[in-house]
């Protein structure tokens, strides 16, 4: 089976950093996604990782360790509009989504 | 290039109706994805179809089917509506092909499905 957790929700102020943790227990992986999801919207594709180590794009990065079934998305100078739900899932035969962090960057 | 497109955008139904949701993919992708999502559970995966043949499932009652068609057009279909079945529906679609490999997914904005 699929078991990903992520934390519910977290605050963070503007022009801070945030690191939104994931932890997975899968039958199979092919690859760690994240996704960005603003309220009444449909998710969108921030990051993919399949092999250990960090990606960077921008303010957003993402760190995966397979062995330790772990991922984080980073997060650089907040922004208001990074206010959203983050989206942790796996691709095996299928992505598989964990419930969704989601972030409140107050001012 | 157009995104997916999901129809209708909200839609009320009563227990015991049936209902039917269409998604439109990105031009070229063959795979659609649906996902139901509610605020307590997340996203949960309802059935993947590629080439007009579903290649997976997830844990959902008989109930909840679909199909794809020739173009990759793809519709979902929920009868005996219960209560329990409000929640946004999500269809996405990706380049994956029959390799296995996962792509990213691109969502559309979802139907809105309440039953009363």
């Amino acid at each position: 089976g699929q078991n990903i957790d992520q934390p519910t929700e977290m605050t963070a102020t503007e022009g801070a950093i945030v690191q939104i943790n994931c932890t997975y227990q899968t039958s199979g992986f092919n690859g760690l996604f994240w996704y960005q999801q603003h309220a009444g919207e449909a998710p969108t594709f921030l990051s993919y990782n399949v092999l250990d180590g960090l990606e960077e794009k921008g303010r957003f990065s993402s760190f995966l360790s397979r062995s330790k079934g772990y991922s984080y998305l980073l997060l650089k100078e907040l922004q208001m509009k990074d206010s959203a739900s983050y989206l942790c899932a796996v691709g095996y035969q299928k992505v598989t989504f964990g419930i969704g962090t989601k972030l409140q960057v107050i001012p | 290039k157009a995104g997916v497109t999901q129809t209708p955008r909200y839609l009320i139904k009563t227990r015991g109706q049936q209902v039917t949701l269409s998604c439109s993919p990105i031009s070229g992708h063959r795979s659609v994805s649906w996902y139901q999502q509610t605020p307590g559970q997340g996203l949960q995966f309802l059935f993947e179809y590629f080439s007009e043949t579903q290649r997976n499932k997830g844990n959902f009652p008989g109930r909840f089917s679909g199909r794809q068609f020739s173009n990759s057009r793809s519709e979902m279909n929920v009868s005996t509506l219960e209560l329990g079945d409000s929640a946004l529906y999500l269809c996405a679609s990706s380049l994956r092909t029959g390799s296995g490999v996962n792509e990213k997914l691109f969502f559309g904005s979802g139907t809105q499905l309440s039953v009363l």
